[in-house]
């Protein structure tokens, strides 16, 4: 099966800073991969999903972007944070189409 | 688009009884995947079950089990003999071609 890793577990970071929080997915190829951004207590936000390096759906107009340079990599960007930018950010990875989604430990962004 | 519905913010059940999350969807397709995730204080999301549309019988997983009713477009779970570690978020999601939607969440907590 496969595993998610992310990185940092916490941050915070002022107003006005860069961002770059990174997924990497282990024990499969090819993933489908996912950002999800969750309020305290709600539900999952889709930010973006990738199905291959380079390939990037946004889901929102937002602050944020999201890059895959390697097939197991992920990564979500902002050139400056917003105070609404704060919450609890996920990554998932589906190893196929018939499957369902893994997810990291999340981590949980203060933007100051 | 698929819309999933949870309209059980909070539950509470006494340790060692039973008790029933309920997850309402929309769809007009026929062929899809349901699945229950489950997110301790941690904030790990679990996979707890999964269930193919194209299958009647109902999925379990030792003492969690769903009760999948296509027709009515709802989607269950049960937990039996609830312990104190169920004390979690219940999130239902819709799966299709990769595409995924999530409810709202069911806040249970188990009361010792």
């Amino acid at each position: 099966s496969q595993t998610i890793h992310q990185w940092p577990a916490t941050l915070v970071q002022p107003v006005g800073s860069p961002l770059s929080l990174e997924c990497t997915v282990e024990g499969t190829s090819n993933p489908n991969l996912y950002w999800y951004r969750q309020a305290a207590g709600r539900g999952l936000q889709l930010l973006f999903y990738s199905v291959g390096i380079g390939q990037i759906s946004s889901e929102v107009p937002q602050n944020l972007s999201a890059s895959r340079p390697q097939d197991r990599q992920f990564i979500l960007s902002s050139k400056k944070l917003l105070l609404s930018d704060s919450g609890f950010y996920l990554c998932a990875g589906q190893a196929g189409e018939l499957y369902e989604q893994y997810f990291g430990p999340g981590t949980r962004l203060t933007v100051t | 688009a698929q819309t999933v519905t949870q309209s059980q913010p909070e539950m509470s059940v006494q340790e060692a009884e039973t008790v029933t999350l309920s997850c309402t969807y929309d769809t007009s397709e026929s062929n899809y995947y349901l699945f229950w995730y489950k997110q301790p204080p941690s904030r790990q999301m679990i996979l707890v079950i999964r269930q193919e549309a194209y299958k009647q019988q109902n999925a379990t997983e030792n003492r969690f089990s769903v009760n999948f009713q296509k027709a009515a477009k709802s989607f269950s779970l049960k937990i039996s003999d609830s312990q104190l570690g169920d004390t979690a978020m219940y999130f239902c999601a819709f799966m299709k071609l990769s595409q995924f939607y999530f409810g709202t969440g069911t806040s249970l907590t188990v009361i010792p």
